[in-house]
């Protein structure tokens, strides 16, 4: 079956800036999304179609794709982004999956 | 205001099937490009899509639990259900259901608040 890999763990100081990397072999031909999720909450998109921002995410995450990797940045890093993030994209059938998540600390 | 809630059994014995019922608002699942997906999460680890169903009733299945799953829809009621067959305590986790639509993007942007669900006997 298709998988999203990950990191497990990225560790960042304050105003630093976080690089989450997501591969898969069918994000060269697939959008991939970003999710963030803080502990007893549904997950919130900041990134979609590897690089749009929503409204009402903050300018500092920012996406990016080349070739099968595709990466997540949260620049100037504050600690009330420290959360679990997960990539999301379509395999070649067009089911979805999810990456395992990255864990951000903030240090 | 677009909304979403799952509701079902909060425990289940192993080998019974587990219906879930996700009823939303402020949208509706016969409007082109609308599609609600069902999520889940095991305590302490990974998102997981087990499901979708478009407005065109067309669905999709996790490709691994396809054989256990059954998504259906009533616009009607505005409610999508899920249902899980031979449930074991590996389906223990929160059940979520989320919307998608195609004018916003494709991303998951409305999330209900999960249910928890244990397989337990």
């Amino acid at each position: 079956s298709y998988e999203l890999t990950q990191p497990p763990s990225v560790s960042v100081s304050p105003g630093q800036t976080a690089r989450i990397t997501c591969s898969g072999d069918a994000l060269p031909k697939q959008y991939a999304f970003w999710y963030q999720q803080k502990p007893g909450q549904a997950p919130v998109v900041v990134i979609y179609k590897d690089s749009e921002r929503p409204s009402g995410i903050p300018e500092r995450f920012s996406g990016s794709s080349s070739g099968t990797t595709v990466t997540l940045t949260i620049s100037g890093v504050q600690a009330e982004d420290e959360a679990d993030y997960y990539c999301q994209s379509t395999d070649s059938i067009g089911t979805y999956v999810f990456g395992a998540g990255t864990k951000v600390t903030v240090l | 205001q677009v909304t979403l809630k799952e509701s079902g059994p909060a425990l289940v014995k192993p080998t019974q099937t587990l219906t879930l019922t996700c009823t939303f608002s402020g949208f509706s699942l016969s409007t082109s490009g609308m599609r609600v997906s069902w999520i889940r999460q095991p305590p302490g680890k990974a998102l997981e899509w087990l499901a979708r169903i478009d407005w065109d009733d067309d669905k999709f299945y996790n490709t691994s639990l396809k054989t256990r799953l059954t998504i259906s829809k009533d616009t009607s009621k505005n409610q999508v259900v899920l249902t899980m067959t031979n449930v074991d305590p590996v389906d223990t986790a929160t059940y979520f259901c989320a919307r998608e639509y195609d004018s916003s993007g494709n991303l998951f942007d409305f999330w209900g608040q999960g249910t928890l669900v244990t397989v337990s006997s």
